[in-house]
């Protein structure tokens, strides 16, 4: 099974400032031939349930704002919120998608400063 | 509206069994691939079981293998997952979800808002 970490476990911005999370996974998740990454990322809000931001690491979700933006290839993803707005208040999951059985990262939370 | 709807979760002891649901509107159903993901009380994400738009191949992550079944109505757009010889590490919120078009092998693009599942004595 393709094992996913990410790092912080938890990290507290500023309003406006900028937050990154990292996302590794054990294997490449990078398929050759239609070179896209199945690395996928979701947003979840206290309560509610996961909402996808990004998929193939870097393509935004229709409807998400611009300041979610996704980067990465093979093992090693980023997920960068720009400037972090109070709805960004939520816990972010990657997801691999590459290889069965598909596996989420434990989770980042991100709060407020 | 494009929606998912899950029901059938409750407190079942543990052995038992359970059937959840799925109900989806407001898109194709039968053209999707669906998916359930799992997430215990104050735990991460985790993925269950996958099936195909015309129910041929389904898979699911080690743990639920040969406990769980997955499955699907297209006429009446709906998904199940039938739980068998439950235990107490499967108390979870089961959340329904949709499969970009394309294949198995995407993300996940839609998802209901979960039924809680409670295995206790």
């Amino acid at each position: 099974d393709i094992v996913m970490t990410q790092s912080p476990d938890s990290l507290a911005v500023s309003l406006g400032e900028r937050a990154t999370i990292n996302c590794k996974s054990s294997q490449s998740v990078l398929y050759s031939s239609n070179n896209k990454n199945y690395l996928a990322w979701y947003q979840q809000k206290t309560g509610q349930p996961p909402k996808l931001l990004i998929y193939w690491a870097s393509t935004r979700e229709s409807g998400v704002p611009d300041r979610f933006s996704g980067s990465g290839s093979g093992t090693d993803f980023t997920l960068t919120i720009s400037s972090l707005q109070a709805e960004d208040v939520a816990v972010y999951y990657c997801q691999q998608h590459y290889s069965i059985p598909f596996t989420f990262g434990p989770g980042t939370k991100v709060d407020i400063k | 509206e494009v929606q998912l709807v899950e029901s059938g979760g409750g407190l079942v002891q543990p052995g038992g069994s359970l059937r959840l649901s799925c109900a989806a509107s407001g898109f194709t159903f039968s053209s999707y691939c669906m998916t359930w993901v799992r997430q215990a009380p104050g735990k991460g994400l985790e993925w269950v079981a996958n099936i195909k738009p015309d129910g041929s191949e389904k898979y699911y992550v080690g743990s639920v293998k040969g406990r769980f079944t997955v499955s699907r109505d297209n006429a009446k757009n709906s998904l199940y997952l039938q739980m068998n010889s439950l235990r107490a590490e499967d108390t979870a919120l089961y959340y329904c979800a949709r499969v970009d078009l394309g294949s198995i092998y995407y993300h996940l693009d839609l998802w209901g808002r979960g039924t809680l599942v409670t295995v206790s004595s």
